[in-house]
């Protein structure tokens, strides 16, 4: 069981949005800064968004992040069918004092 | 070009030992503060431990406290993580990253991975 939860899978068309979430509590999502990284298994994962709502340099701006008390939210528009990939959110939890990762999202494009 | 490279990974028997590397190039290693990360199979990612720049703070997860341990040599730009008393749940592809902003929840540079196969 993950501290941070997210839906399990979501799916949408080439050229559409999708959004997904990660819920957290206070001593996570609530008082740090959140991450979001691509996830092909067996590959290095990819920094996607850090800081709730920031992007790397060369990750395009179709992907964004925002957060909103204990919940945040990536979001992707314009779809492509490379987009499909697990998707985790990752913060630190003090009360832990350890990061912690979402369950992780499969997303499809259909 | 900025990377890590694990190393060390391979087949133990339930109870015994393995000792990852995980060597920096391309950036100023000792600048960061780094993380292990791991994912077992059909699972999603773990966070596993974390040290600060100059190895004044470790950080563990509860699974793996008190038989892991992260160390850090930055004379040689290299990240250690010491795997005791490993057990079947342990058995995972384990990453090296990066953390660039410096609190542990941002990793920008990530390593290949090292399978740890823990046999009963």
């Amino acid at each position: 069981q993950s501290v941070l939860t997210q839906p399990p899978s979501v799916s949408a068309a080439p050229g559409q949005k999708v959004t997904i979430s990660c819920s957290g509590s206070s001593s996570n999502i609530g008082d740090r800064y959140v991450s979001w990284y691509q996830y092909l298994p067996g590959t290095a994962p990819k920094l996607l968004i850090y800081e709730n709502n920031k992007r790397p340099s060369g990750i395009p701006d179709r992907f964004s992040g925002s957060k909103s008390g204990t919940s945040a939210t990536l979001g992707i528009t314009g779809l492509q069918t490379g987009d499909e990939a697990d998707y985790f959110c990752g913060t630190w939890d003090s009360n832990l004092s350890a990061g912690v990762f979402g369950g992780g999202t499969k997303l499809t494009v259909l | 070009e900025v990377q890590l490279l694990e190393s060390g990974g391979g087949l133990v028997q339930r109870g015994g030992s393995l000792r990852l590397s995980c060597a920096g190039s391309g950036f100023t290693f000792r600048n960061y503060a780094m993380t292990w990360v791991r994912q077992a199979p059909g699972k999603g990612l773990e966070w596993v431990s974390g040290i600060s720049s100059l190895s004044g703070s470790t950080y563990y997860t509860g699974s793996v406290k008190g038989r892991f341990t992260i160390s850090r040599d930055n004379s040689k730009n290299t990240l250690y993580l010491q795997m005791n008393s490993l057990t079947a749940e342990d058995t995972a592809v384990y990453y090296c990253a990066k953390d660039f902003r410096g609190d542990y929840h941002a990793f920008d540079i990530w390593g290949q991975g090292t399978m740890v196969t823990v046999s009963s």
